[in-house]
């Protein structure tokens, strides 16, 4: 079974700073998906970042972005300036990439994430 | 604009009573999925269908089941519902493209079980 570790239940960060929630993985694929979800309070969860194993290029989406470390296992969330509106709990998951999982996501126990003012 | 709508948002039900809980999903995707969300356990994935008529346990399938009769309807049903499945209750879905694996999630459904 693949399992995928967030150490950091709560996290807090000031308007305007940097953050980083951290997540690992275990795993004896190769070739699969890993993924950054937010889910703000009372709302739906909703994909932020999505990295594929076999690049090497860390994924980007505006102030989102990873350090997808492969041989460590792990794969973190950088978020820089932080808004309000990035208060939320974010889970990490991951995907093998076979025909056999059927799009099937492991998640991780998720990070809370405050910002405040 | 892309939508998984779960038909109740807050139920409360008595020990041993027969819960359904309805999802339904307008991108036409193949996969659709049934989470139970605990604080401190993240997501657990209970029944899992790639298609019509199709399910697969996930894993905590114990004391629930699924059915999907038409492609974009995904049932929870809850035979007798007890106090420790109390929860809220994810429905995603995804297309049946497992290269993108992004899921699409419902509003979610808080069921008390008293």
């Amino acid at each position: 079974a693949q399992t995928v570790t967030q150490s950091q239940p709560e996290m807090s960060v000031q308007e305007a700073e940097t953050v980083t929630l951290s997540c690992t993985y275990d795993t004896s694929e190769n070739n699969y998906y890993l993924f950054w979800y937010k889910q703000p309070p009372s709302r739906q969860m909703i994909l932020v970042i999505r990295q594929e194993a076999y690049k090497q290029q860390n994924a980007t989406e505006n102030r989102f972005s990873v350090n997808f470390q492969k041989a460590a296992k792990s794969f973190s969330l950088k978020i820089s300036d932080s808004q309000l509106g990035d208060t939320a709990m974010y889970f990490c998951a991951f995907m093998k990439h076979v025909s056999s999982t059927l799009g099937r996501l492991y998640f991780g126990r998720g990070t809370q994430l405050t910002v405040w003012p | 604009d892309v939508k998984v709508t779960q038909s109740s948002r807050y139920l409360v039900k008595r020990t041993g009573e027969k819960v359904f809980l309805e999802c339904v999903q307008d991108m036409d995707h193949e996969n659709m999925f049934w989470y139970r969300q605990d604080p401190g356990l993240g997501l657990r994935l209970i029944y899992f269908s790639y298609d019509v008529k199709m399910k697969e346990k996930g894993d905590i399938p114990e004391g629930y089941s699924v059915s999907r009769e038409k492609k974009e309807r995904f049932s929870l049903i809850l035979e007798s519902a007890s106090t420790n499945q109390t929860s809220m209750y994810l429905c995603a879905s995804s297309s049946g493209d497992r290269g993108t694996g992004e899921l699409f999630f419902g509003e979610g459904s808080r069921l008390t079980v008293l």
